[in-house]
């Protein structure tokens, strides 16, 4: 059965820490893997992933895949307050769906 | 923008009746999409849509039905409201070009709540 497991659940951390967001699945017929912000409303974006060891970056935010060990890896370094989220990560398969991990509760304080 | 709209926003309603959640969308996509979002669970898939009067089920279906008449409604029916259906419902669409990177564009919720 196909599954994406995310860690920590939350994570609590100040201004100026770096964070590790884990992401890992098991999945059959992999297309890409995809990570996503949630603040109070709808998710937004952030990266698509289909090759190992290329990393993507935005600003502070950068994310890796590991397709031998079968896991990404979201870093936020510098956090901020509005690094503050839900961050979710989900894999997309040949049946051409979206199935989403349970998703990493971050919370940045001041 | 994804120029989505979600309706109602807000919904408080009582077991055994029935419910039904609109999405709207302005722009003609084929692809959409109804998840559910439960602390812990992150997105689960309900139903989707592939076109006027294509449906089928995601893994969470049970107790929820679909209908799309037109491309720019997708219309999510619990037809008998149960406590374990309260929740946050997300609508989504794939746009043209975005079917070999998966990604997806979100409305902004509907929370229901059944007492």
């Amino acid at each position: 059965e196909d599954k994406v497991v995310q860690s920590p659940l939350s994570l609590v951390v100040h201004e100026g820490d770096t964070v590790t967001l884990n992401c890992s699945y098991e999945v059959t017929n992999f297309r890409s893997l995809l990570w996503y912000k949630q603040e109070k409303k709808a998710p937004t974006f952030l990266f698509m992933l289909t090759s190992s060891g290329i990393e993507k970056k935005s600003g502070r935010l950068s994310s890796i895949l590991d397709k031998k060990e079968l896991f990404s890896i979201l870093n936020i370094t510098a956090t901020q307050t509005g690094d503050s989220a839900i961050y979710l990560c989900a894999y997309h398969n040949a049946g051409n769906m979206l199935t989403f991990g349970g998703g990493t509760r971050l919370m940045v304080k001041p | 923008d994804a120029g989505i709209t979600q309706s109602p926003r807000h919904k408080v309603t009582e077991t055994g009746t029935p419910v039904t959640l609109r999405c709207h969308q302005t722009e003609n996509h084929r692809y959409m999409y109804w998840y559910r979002q439960d602390p812990g669970h992150g997105l689960r898939l309900i139903h989707y849509s592939y076109g006027v009067k294509d449906t089928d089920k995601g893994e969470v279906s049970d107790g929820y039905s679909v209908s799309r008449s037109k491309t720019e409604d997708f219309l999510l029916t619990l037809e008998s409201a149960t406590s374990s259906q309260t929740s946050v419902y997300f609508c989504a669409i794939r746009k043209p070009g975005q079917e070999t990177t998966g990604e997806l564009f979100f409305g902004e919720g509907s929370r229901l709540t059944v007492l």
